[in-house]
């Protein structure tokens, strides 16, 4: 059974740095390409970043370039984000997700996702 | 703002069809980009409902549907329950936009 469990979240003031981590189980991570979508209060999906099933490749949304990164550690079946310079706009619940198909950052199926983790930048 | 549009709002009575619309342009769907459909239940993480356009996820029923035409899709549910309250949102990829996929506006469907 694929597992994909958040943590991290919590209360950060603005300008601050979060690191969220996401533990991988159930199927063979580095196989797959992976993801974090967020969620705004009362808001909808948006994609935030992803990375290869090597790490090698990333891609990020223009909201949150050069102030997030993206990393994993396949050897601890976990995936990272690293949130930098952090904004009231930043809050959201953050989920992980497995991306559906294999390795390579793709067109964005997600077949699984974790049960997210809240993240709240206020002062 | 997203590129994919939904209405923000559908509803039926127990036993209804209704239809949510999923409306892109020329570099996403129009482009021949697969659509995927994910249901979010209150308070709950999205899931899978609906991927490549048409196929269901092993365990969801058959009541759930895809289609795709031109530069839009759409989702229908057949024999509405009152547990398929939920949020639903579209998902492509755009070719204008860096990163691995965009979801439309969501629509929330409501069982009267």
């Amino acid at each position: 059974e694929v597992q994909l469990v958040e943590s991290g979240g919590g209360l950060v003031q603005p300008g601050g740095s979060l690191r969220l981590s996401c533990a991988a189980s159930g199927f063979t991570f580095n196989n797959y390409a992976m993801s974090w979508v967020r969620q705004a209060p009362g808001k909808g999906l948006e994609w935030v970043s992803s990375t290869s099933g090597s790490g090698s490749s990333t891609y990020y949304a223009d909201s949150v370039k050069g102030r997030f990164t993206i990393s994993r550690d396949n050897s601890k079946n976990t995936l990272y984000l690293q949130m930098n310079s952090l904004r009231a706009e930043d809050t959201a619940v953050y989920y992980c997700a497995k991306d559906g198909v294999g390795a390579t950052i793709g067109l964005g199926l997600i077949d699984y996702w974790g049960q997210g983790t809240l993240v709240t930048v206020s002062s | 703002h997203s590129v994919l549009t939904q209405p923000p709002s559908v509803s039926g009575a127990p036993g209804q069809r209704v239809t949510i619309s999923c409306t892109g342009s020329s570099s996403n769907i129009g482009a021949g980009y697969d659509v995927h459909w994910y249901q979010q239940l209150p308070g709950t993480a999205p899931k899978l409902l609906i991927y490549y356009n048409t196929h269901r996820p092993s365990g969801v029923p058959d009541r759930f549907s895809g289609s795709k035409s031109g530069t839009s899709a759409s989702l229908a549910i057949t024999g509405l329950q009152a547990e398929d309250e939920a949020d639903y949102y579209c998902q492509s990829y755009d070719s204008s936009l860096s990163g691995s996929g965009v979801f439309g506006t969501g629509t929330k469907v409501t069982v009267l």
